[in-house]
C-alpha cells in the first residue's frame, strides 16, 4: 500500500518562529495532497492543499511545498502562534484511481511561548 | 452548516462487549469515510459509502467491524466482540464531492479494557 511518512514525529518551536513540517510519500500516481491540523479532542482540519500540477501553494501564514522528483511534501508556518500547537498529518490521494485518502503518522508541533 | 457529528465522545469497555459508533455527516454529503487512529499511528482508512452502499472497504481490519448506512444518512459502525488492539480514536468524515473536501467529526475515542 501507499507510505506516507513523516520524517520527525515531534518538532519544538519559539513562538513567532517559523515552522517548517515535512512529510514523504511513496505512490507516485498521487495527485493531490492535503495538510491537516488536529487539536486535542478535535478532528483533523483542512490547513492547505496542492494538487500535483503546482509546486507551491501560499495559504495565510500557512505554505505548502511539493516536490514530485523526491516524493517530499512540507508545510510552512510563519510566525508560529502558541494556537498552531498540534498534531499536523499530511494525507495523499491518487484522484483518478480507486484509492481514498491515506495519512501519515503525524508530527506534533509544540509552540513555546 | 452543521459539521459531522459523532456519538458517544468516549466509550470504555471491556474485552469481549459490543460497541456502537454512530456518525452524522454533513447534510446532502453523499460520501461518508470511516478512518481509525490507533494511538502513535497513522489515521487509517476504513470504510467508504456513497449514499447506502459501501463502495470501498478494503481497510476494515475483520469481520468483528461492521458498518452500515441506512437510508444513506447517519452510519454506524459496530465492533463485535471488541478486542484490546480496538482501542483508538475513530473518525469520521463526510463529503459533496468524492475524495475532495472531506470533513471530520470530532471523532469517537474508544478504549478497549
Amino acid at each position: 500500500g501507499e507510505s506516507v511518512g513523516l520524517h520527525l514525529p515531534t518538532l519544538s518551536v519559539q513562538e513567532g518562529d517559523n515552522s517548517i513540517i515535512n512529510c514523504a510519500y511513496s505512490n507516485s500516481a498521487s495527485d493531490y495532497f492535503i495538510w491537516y491540523k488536529q487539536e486535542s479532542g478535535k478532528g483533523p482540519q483542512f490547513i492547505i492543499d496542492i494538487r500535483s500540477n503546482m509546486d507551491k501553494r501560499q495559504g495565510q501564514r500557512v505554505t505548502v511545498l511539493l516536490n514530485k522528483t523526491v516524493k517530499h511534501l512540507s508545510l510552512q508556518i510563519a510566525a508560529t502562534q502558541p494556537g498552531d500547537s498540534a498534531v499536523y498529518f499530511c494525507a495523499e490521494i491518487d484522484q483518478t484511481g480507486a484509492n481514498n485518502l491515506f495519512f501519515g503518522t503525524g508530527t506534533r508541533l509544540t509552540v513555546i511561548p | 452548516e452543521a459539521g459531522v457529528t459523532q456519538f458517544p465522545s468516549h466509550s470504555v469497555i471491556e474485552k469481549g462487549q459490543t460497541v456502537t459508533l454512530r456518525c452524522d455527516p454533513i447534510s446532502g454529503h453523499d460520501n461518508l469515510y470511516w478512518y481509525r487512529r490507533v494511538m502513535g499511528k497513522e489515521i487509517k482508512f476504513l470504510l467508504h459509502f456513497v449514499k447506502e452502499s459501501k463502495q470501498d472497504e478494503s481497510g476494515m481490519p475483520n469481520n468483528r467491524f461492521l458498518a452500515e448506512r441506512t437510508g444513506g444518512t447517519y452510519s454506524t459502525l459496530k465492533v463485535q466482540p471488541a478486542e484490546l488492539e480496538d482501542s483508538g480514536v475513530y473518525f469520521c468524515a463526510s463529503s459533496q464531492i468524492r475524495h475532495f473536501g472531506y470533513t471530520f467529526g470530532s471523532g469517537t475515542r474508544l478504549t478497549v479494557v
